[in-house]
């Protein structure tokens, strides 16, 4: 069984650049959501995707945004970066969306913002 | 309102038990998670507990659930030097979703 891989593992950018981060959901896995966590706080989380469609939001605007593709892979943009922005995003998947299958997580991207 | 406390911090002595205590403001929970993160790492998957169960044991760990006070703990049997990380507890509210509310993770240090 292959685990939720992300990539890269490290980026940096500079404020007003705009950044994609790409997940592989874990097999069998359909749904997938984005979190941010930045350092010595608990991940927050961005948004979910089921069905190549957003179907849950967390509180980040909408320079924030994301695909879901055939294979159920992912991928996280956000433009117009902000030194805020500086964080690990992690990716998790779980099956159908249901609520009832537990989320597993990738290692996550560190992005700097400079 | 959504909110997941922890406290900060956890030291204890190899061999010895650990418990780790969270509590939740949201009454509208479904599940319950814990979960591990060691430095530079993901998030790992230690554990999870239906609302409407009081307590679930796996190996050396035993999750209790106070579903009346909204609190969570997780206790760790024999603690070994690799249980140190920071250990967080996540709330899923509601189904069809996969947002968790975190708690902010406690540090668990254990030394010889």
């Amino acid at each position: 069984e292959t685990g939720v891989t992300q990539s890269p593992t490290h980026l940096i950018k500079t404020r007003g650049q705009q950044v994609t981060l790409r997940c592989s959901s874990q097999s069998g896995h359909n749904t997938v959501s984005w979190y941010q966590q930045a350092l010595g706080q608990g991940p927050q989380f961005i948004f979910q995707y089921y069905r190549e469609e957003e179907n849950g939001r967390g509180n980040f605007p909408p320079r924030f945004s994301g695909l879901q593709f055939p294979n159920y892979s992912s991928e996280l943009n956000v433009n117009a970066l902000e030194l805020d922005d500086s964080a690990l995003y992690l990716c998790a998947s779980s099956q159908e969306g249901t609520g009832n299958s537990p989320l597993h997580f990738g290692n996550g991207t560190r992005l700097t913002v400079t | 309102g959504e909110d997941v406390e922890q406290s900060l911090f956890l030291s204890v002595r190899e061999g010895d038990s650990s418990v780790i205590n969270c509590t939740y403001t949201d009454s509208s929970s479904t599940y319950l998670y814990w979960y591990k993160q060691e430095p530079g790492a993901g998030l790992q998957l230690l554990t999870y507990i239906f609302s409407n169960m009081d307590m679930k044991q796996d190996q050396r760990l035993t999750v209790l659930l106070n579903k009346k006070d909204k609190h969570l703990s997780l206790r760790i049997a024999d603690t070994q030097t690799g249980d140190s990380a920071i250990y967080f507890c996540a709330e899923r509210i509601g189904f069809n979703t996969d947002k968790l509310i975190f708690g902010t993770g406690t540090r668990l240090q254990v030394f010889p």
